[in-house]
């Protein structure tokens, strides 16, 4: 079955830096994918929508500065946390999407295991 | 625009006793639905899911889910609860069209599921 690989599964980093998250599709294309954040007890919200090859589309409310996304294959789609601050500690998961929809069926959307972002 | 919601925060049952997780939704365009576990610091795996085929989907690990279009509903049920099943689950709902809409997922708030030896 399609599979999509997010590293890491947990960062702890300083106030200030920088923190690269990767989603990468193992075994098929994925045109889109989306990045999601999820605070503790509470449900996924979608952050920005990155398709291969253009700049991704963020949801309202969302900096693109902030969180700086990069889709430069058909595999593999970056998130870049930049200047993290203690705010920014959440768990993150990536969705990728087939781009024939074969990945988990008709419309098939895969996640990754997600990324718990400390910064302290 | 669509939504979702979850109409239980926390749901407890007994070991072998039915699950039932309610969900309704709402939709401008034909929708897809869809239902997701996750475990603590997991990521999500995929229940099952409805695509305008039959309205009664079975999923794995003995879920099934019913589409009713009057209803606007998509509960998810399992005769027998185990003890594995205890996670998060998340009812999330896609739209079929509706431009830059297309694919996006909306997520319910997820309900906690419990399951007492």
């Amino acid at each position: 079955g399609a599979v999509v690989s997010q590293h890491p599964s947990r960062v702890i980093c300083k106030s200030g830096t920088s923190v690269k998250i990767e989603c990468r599709s193992l075994d098929f294309q994925a045109t889109t994918m989306f990045w999601y954040r999820q605070f503790p007890k509470q449900s996924l919200m979608l952050m920005a929508t990155s398709n291969e090859g253009s700049k991704a589309t963020y949801e309202q409310g969302v900096e693109k500065d902030k969180f700086l996304i990069n889709h430069a294959s058909l595999t593999l789609s970056t998130l870049t946390v930049t200047s993290a601050h203690p705010e920014d500690s959440s768990f993150y998961i990536c969705s990728a999407r087939d781009s024939s929809f074969r990945a988990g069926g008709s419309y098939g959307y895969t996640f990754g295991s997600g990324t718990r972002l400390t910064v302290v | 625009a669509q939504s979702v919601t979850q109409l239980d925060s926390h749901v407890s049952v007994s070991e072998g006793t039915p699950v039932l997780l309610r969900c309704n939704y709402s939709s401008s365009y034909s929708p897809s639905l869809f239902w997701y576990v996750q475990h603590p610091n997991k990521g999500l795996q995929l229940l099952l899911k409805y695509t305008s085929a039959a309205t009664l989907v079975k999923g794995i690990n003995g879920f099934e889910a019913e589409f009713k279009k009057s209803e606007t509903s998509f509960h998810l049920t399992k005769p027998s609860a185990h003890m594995s099943d205890a996670a998060e689950y998340f009812c999330v709902v896609s739209l079929n069209a509706g431009g830059t809409s297309y694919g996006k997922l909306t997520f319910g708030q997820g309900t906690i599921l419990t399951v007492h030896p």
